[in-house]
């Protein structure tokens, strides 16, 4: 298994600020990903944080709105930028090795008001 | 694009009764997970299924992946408030073993005395 911890648990910030979200896991990944689960919904992934090089972005989300960096194979960052209510939603940093278990994190709980 | 049904979307079961959740696919399952998630928080792995009619137990929790590994169900038995909460069904739809999953819609179990 993975343990991984995130920051900050949660954060409550105004509209049009941004906040960075870090990750960080205590064995080397080589996948990892940041999802987000907006209020009463399933999880939506944003991107596959990748080492190294630029991150892999689904349909829907951009790198100037959620930048992310992966500077070894043990950290993350997600950043939330220019922050609306309706980028208020869980975000969950996860982790997996090839053909075993996809671990989550605790999750950030942000609130933009 | 993959879209895995859970059903029901919410559960309301009488502490001590047994109970199941599904998980349906319109195409193969290479993997299939189940998670828990409290609410607000990060999600907790329960199984990983992988092979068609394979079945895992932990505890009072029971999950099969069916022969045609299209569908997968998830048991528990004799529920205890300790099971409450959201069970999320995530899938992997390659072979490759190394990308994102895909997760269903959600069930929220309730459990009353």
């Amino acid at each position: 298994s993975a343990v991984i911890s995130q920051k900050p648990s949660r954060d409550i910030c105004q509209r049009g600020t941004s906040l960075t979200i870090q990750c960080q896991v205590d064995s080397q990944v080589t996948m990892m990903f940041w999802y987000r689960q907006q209020p009463g919904q399933s999880l939506t992934l944003i991107a596959t944080a990748n080492q190294g090089s630029e991150a892999t972005y689904e349909s829907g989300f951009v790198i100037d709105k959620f930048p992310i960096s992966r500077p070894n194979l043990t950290f993350s960052t997600l950043t939330v930028s220019n922050m609306s209510p309706e980028d208020s939603s869980i975000y969950l940093c996860s982790v997996r090795r090839p053909y075993n278990e996809q671990f989550f994190g605790p999750g950030t709980r942000l609130t933009v008001l | 694009s993959q879209e895995l049904e859970q059903s029901p979307q919410s559960l309301i079961v009488q502490e001590g009764k047994n109970l199941t959740i599904n998980c349906t696919s319109s195409k193969t399952l290479y993997g299939l997970y189940w998670y828990k998630q409290k609410y607000g928080e990060g999600l907790i792995f329960l199984m990983m299924l992988q092979k068609g009619g394979e079945e895992k137990s932990h505890e009072k929790i029971t999950a099969k992946l069916d022969e045609k590994k299209q569908q997968s169900s998830l048991h528990i038995t004799a529920s205890q408030p300790s099971h409450a909460g959201i069970y999320l069904c995530g899938a992997d739809v390659s072979n490759f073993g190394n990308e994102k999953l895909t997760f269903g819609t959600g069930t929220r179990l309730t459990i009353i005395p």
